[in-house]
């Protein structure tokens, strides 16, 4: 496999429940990132990691929860979500370089969709 | 304010038509500048970096006005499979690129 991969592409998940987003890059970048995009809004960043550790947290909600194990994988756990949640979520990678963050290579996105 | 603004649009143009899109930001202190494209149901994908001598790929030509904080990306001769939303992105500084909203474009035949 090549480039950044997603798993699942669609979750439905009701405001209780527990589930994971995971996110793989097979590209040797360094940095991962979750973002976030919903209708008519600009893409949000949630979440960078540089080297496995977390460089960013964008004021995100702890019901979201990033996990980076290693600079190949990247999570988010989601725990009693709200409606207002559901959205696509887009993993990406890049080669970063002091504050240059390099091009972004985004996954296909996982569309959640919070009953 | 926002940190980067777009016309939504849509713009919708004739194949063979030139279209330009503008965006604005608002830090001073931003230091780099990249176009990026989405098609419909499709993650971005970088289309080029805006460099402040201004750049051309082909048909699509960026420019940047640091002055008047303004990026442009100009299309021409557009054709029907650049109809996609054009993301404008500016690297703020400390590890963060800050997306706009889009700007749709639709080129009809």
């Amino acid at each position: 496999e090549t480039g950044v991969t997603q798993t699942p592409r669609h979750l439905v998940m009701g405001m209780t429940n527990k589930k994971s987003l995971k996110c793989e890059q097979h590209l040797g970048h360094n940095a991962m990132y979750w973002y976030k995009q919903s209708a008519k809004k600009p893409l949000e960043l949630m979440f960078v990691y540089n080297f496995k550790e977390q460089t960013e947290n964008n004021s995100v909600p702890s019901r979201f929860s990033p996990e980076c194990p290693n600079s190949s994988h990247l999570f988010l756990h989601l725990h009693t979500l709200q409606p207002e949640d559901s959205a696509l979520y887009l993993c990406a990678s890049s080669q970063m370089s002091g504050t240059n963050t390099g091009e972004l290579f985004f996954g296909e996105g996982s569309r959640l969709t919070v009953l | 304010r926002k940190e980067v603004e777009q016309d939504p649009g849509p713009f919708n143009v004739p194949e063979g038509a030139t279209v330009a899109f503008n965006c604005t930001y608002s830090n001073s202190a931003s230091q780099s500048f990249f176009w990026y494209r989405q098609d419909c149901r499709k993650e971005p994908k970088l289309l080029m970096s805006v460099y402040s001598s201004g750049n051309e790929d082909g048909r699509f030509t960026a420019q940047l006005n640091r002055a008047s904080q303004y990026i442009s990306l100009l299309i021409r001769d557009s054709k029907l499979s650049d109809s996609a939303t054009y993301l404008c992105v500016v690297n703020t500084g400390f590890q963060k690129l800050v997306f706009g909203t889009g700007t749709r474009l639709l080129v009809s035949p």
